[in-house]
Formats: structure tokens, sequence, C-alpha cells
């Protein structure tokens, strides 16, 4: 079956615009979570959806948010880039949340 | 706080030789624990979990929760395990990671 399937691959933005990345989970899985990869903080988590309701928020400004529609898919947006949210965003899914997480290939995100 | 902690960034290793990944935990309460691998150009993908107490491409590890130590290990290092390697912390929904170690299997 199809893997986690994020687009686009690779963005460029300037300072102050906005962006809107999209998963694609595995078929039948409901939970998905984003994280954002960075050399100097490593993974951390932003948010998890599940059935449309984000049951969990990491540490990161409004600026971020997130959607997740009825089949499952999800977006993020960010708002007012900065040049700090140049970063790899990674995109999980897994059935319900609290079972094995799969990754997607991710998004390069640079903000100029 | 649930912190994860992999002491190491980089261990670097010759082919045949032992491998051990460090990881260190807090957190109150039961633990959930995993290992992650990123081969290069790859996607992060799942390596191990705690529960399963299964051996996957020879890498085993334990969970000492008197230690709060969930380290990785392989007897024998082979070439085409050079990658970097997370170990994580589920909490509910979402996952800690640790920083990461690189292994660099020279041959």
């Amino acid at each position: 079956k199809a893997g986690v399937t994020q687009t686009p691959r690779y963005l460029i933005k300037t300072r102050g615009q906005q962006v809107t990345l999209s998963c694609s989970p595995i078929s039948g899985h409901r939970s998905v979570s984003w994280y954002q990869q960075t050399p100097g903080q490593g993974l951390q988590f932003l948010f998890e959806y599940f059935s449309e309701t984000q049951r969990n928020k990491g540490n990161f400004p409004g600026r971020f948010s997130g959607r997740q529609f009825s089949n499952s898919r999800s977006e993020m947006n960010v708002s007012t880039l900065e040049l700090g949210d140049s970063a790899l965003y990674l995109c999980a899914s897994s059935l319900k949340g609290d079972t094995e997480a799969f990754f997607g290939q991710g998004t390069r995100l640079t903000v100029v | 706080a649930q912190r994860v902690t992999q002491p190491e960034k980089l261990l670097s290793v010759f082919k045949g030789a032992p491998v051990e990944l460090k990881c260190n935990y807090s957190y109150s309460g039961s633990p959930e624990l995993f290992w992650y691998v990123q081969y290069s150009r790859q996607r992060l993908q799942l390596l191990l979990r705690h529960i399963s107490r299964e051996s996957i491409k020879g890498f085993t590890a334990d969970l000492n929760k008197g230690e709060t130590s969930f380290h990785l290990k392989k007897p024998f290092a082979q070439e085409e395990d050079s990658a970097m390697y997370y170990c994580a912390l589920s909490r509910g929904n979402k996952l800690v990671f640790g920083a990461g170690t690189i292994l660099r299997v020279k041959s």
C-alpha cells in the first residue's frame, strides 16, 4: 500500500509570506502528526489530529496551525514566515495515534 | 517533563565490532520507547519498539527502568547499518525524540 505522501517536497518562501503543506496518510490511518526537524532543535512535535480534531499541540507559536479533513488528509499552515521556520517538516500517520507511526519524506521549507 | 537524551552525536565503529547506541529518558509513568532509523535519502522508519521485544536487523534494545535507559545494541556492525538513529518516547499520541546519533560503520 502507498506510504505517507507529503507535498510539495521543496518550498522556498520569503519572510512574511504564508505557506501550506499537505500530507496524505496511509489508507485507513486516522491519526496524523506533524514534526519540525532542524539541525539545532532536532525533531519537535507540532500537533496531532485524529478524526478532524486536534488532540495534542506542541510548544509552537500560533502562527503554526493545522487541520484534518474527513478523508484524514491533513494540512499545516505557517503564517508570517520567519527565517527560523526554515526546516524539514515531517508528517506521520498511524491507525489511532498510539500505534506505530509511519513517516513521510518531508517538505523542505526554506525561508529567505 | 518528558525528555530523551542521546549523549553521542556520532559513533564510529569498524565493521564487525559491537555497537551500543545510548538512550536515557525521563518520564513519570510507564514509558513506551522506540528506536527510529533514517538511512541516507530515506524516510524515518521504525526500527524497534520495546513492547515487542524483538530483534530487527540484528539490533536489540532492553528497557532498564532502574537506569531509565533504552540502549540499542548489535553484536557485529555492518556497513549498511550506517544511518541516523533516534530514540523516542511515546506520550499518548505524540513522540518525543532524542537528538539522534549518527552511526558510521567503517570497512
